[in-house]
């Protein structure tokens, strides 16, 4: 069954330094990741999305994720964070029934990012 | 870029009462779910639907919910007797293809007293 971790439930930066937020996946296949945001009374927001091509995926607002097989990673990086990236961020691992996607998603617990002057 | 639009925001009901949260697709989606998340938990799968029918449903999605399309634009989720464990966030979704980016509405926050 594919499942997804997020490793921190709370992360808090100040602005211009770097954002990494850690998640790691299980998947019997290989998995389509995405990562999700949130920000306050609006919906859920894709910020990029992997599906086997390049490993680096360079998703919205300056935000990427890297896939790391041997490590079941998917952590999503910026180089500089800024007031406006306050948000919850979801990982997220597509769901599969054999080597099929579902279509279905399958979140992790969320990281609120929290951005200090 | 178009948008996912669910009404109410907010819903307040009594338990045991029947609850509709709607929602209006992008008009060119074909792939169409509802996902819930209780406060302090993960966003859990509810439901997807694809031609007119159910095409996955979770544990969670017991004989108290349905979903229907009745007009070809509206999307909705009932839930026939309210439990105070159905207080959550509802959030709609919808895709063109099942592996095509999944675009979601903002939420109807369900409060069940």
């Amino acid at each position: 069954a594919q499942s997804v971790t997020q490793l921190d439930s709370h992360v808090s930066v100040s602005e211009g330094t770097p954002v990494l937020l850690r998640c790691n996946y299980s998947s019997s296949y290989s998995p389509s990741l995405f990562w999700y945001v949130q920000h306050p009374n609006k919906g859920l927001q894709l910020l990029l999305k992997y599906t086997s091509a390049a490993t680096l995926v360079k998703g919205i607002n300056g935000f990427e994720a890297e896939f790391k097989k041997s490590e079941t990673s998917f952590h999503l990086t910026k180089p500089s964070a800024h007031m406006s990236d306050a948000a919850e961020y979801f990982c997220v691992v597509s769901g599969r029934v054999g080597s099929s996607n579902t279509g279905k998603l399958i979140f992790g617990q969320g990281t609120t990012l929290q951005v200090k002057p | 870029e178009p948008e996912v639009t669910q009404t109410p925001s907010h819903q307040v009901t009594q338990m045991g009462q029947e609850v509709i949260l709607r929602c209006v697709p992008i008009s060119n989606h074909l792939y169409f779910y509802w996902y819930r998340q209780i406060l302090g938990q993960k966003v859990e799968f509810l439901v997807s639907f694809y031609n007119n029918e159910i095409s996955e449903k979770s544990e969670i999605f017991d004989d108290q919910f349905s979903v229907e399309r009745p007009d070809g634009s509206n999307f909705t989720l009932k839930i026939r007797s309210t439990k105070l464990e159905d207080s959550a966030m509802y959030f709609c979704g919808g895709a063109r293809g099942r592996n095509e980016k999944l675009f979601f509405g903002s939420g109807t926050q369900l409060s069940v007293l």
